[in-house]
């Protein structure tokens, strides 16, 4: 069964610690996503990857970096966490230009 | 800048049919996509429109009008496992990138 993993289902952090969020998927995928997804608001895009190494700013990058070292694993970077930034982080992969997404079960970040 | 519109939420009885309307305005347009999400769960694929008309896959359907940048979902024989939210997806550019709506969340009564 083809998956796309997130480290963690639920994680509390305090305001300006460093947090990073892990997404494995094990499908050869050569692309990756990372959106956050809130009430009313629906997922924003905040990065993606077509291919390793390489990184483009989604909608809403502010505030987040991410690293592609290796294709299967794509890592979503709050330099400095804020309450702003509680949010469900989801992480989808996708192959070539076809865009079915397939996303992980979805990370619950409370910033306190 | 990119707006993609459908309604916050609809209720429907068990065995009916609900259609959910969906409209964009984007920057680029390669297709458009319809997601399920059940709540606390990953949102999954359930279909894909890129050429006008209308593609059936059981007892859900979808259509597109590229020209009037419309598309909707139409779900039939409404099963209460139907209740879910349905998240209408725009594809922005030719390598995958998507645009979500706010997503419709469907409520199935007995």
């Amino acid at each position: 069964d083809v998956k796309v993993t997130q480290s963690s289902r639920y994680l509390v952090k305090r305001t300006g610690e460093k947090v990073f969020l892990e997404c494995v998927q094990d499908m050869d995928h050569e692309n990756m996503f990372w959106y956050r997804q809130d009430p009313g608001l629906g997922l924003r895009l905040i990065y993606f990857s077509y291919d390793v190494k390489m990184k483009e700013k989604g909608d809403i990058p502010e505030g987040y970096s991410v690293s592609r070292e290796k294709k299967e694993r794509f890592s979503l970077i709050l330099e400095s966490a804020s309450t702003n930034q509680t949010s469900m982080y989801l992480c989808a992969s996708s192959s070539g230009g076809a865009s079915i997404y397939t996303f992980g079960s979805g990370t619950r970040l409370t910033v306190v | 800048g990119q707006n993609i519109d459908q309604p916050t939420e609809m209720t429907a009885t068990e065995g009916a049919i609900v259609q959910i309307n969906c409209t964009y305005q984007t920057s680029g347009f390669n297709g458009l996509f319809w997601y399920q999400q059940h709540a606390g769960e990953a949102p999954t694929f359930l279909s894909y429109n890129v050429l006008d008309g209308l593609e059936e896959k059981g007892r859900f359907s979808s259509f597109l009008s590229r020209s009037k940048g419309y598309s909707y979902l139409l779900l039939k024989e409404l099963q209460m496992k139907d209740s879910a939210s349905y998240l209408c997806a725009v594809r922005t550019d030719s390598w995958g990138k998507l645009q979500f709506g706010a997503g419709t969340q469907v409520v199935v009564t007995p």
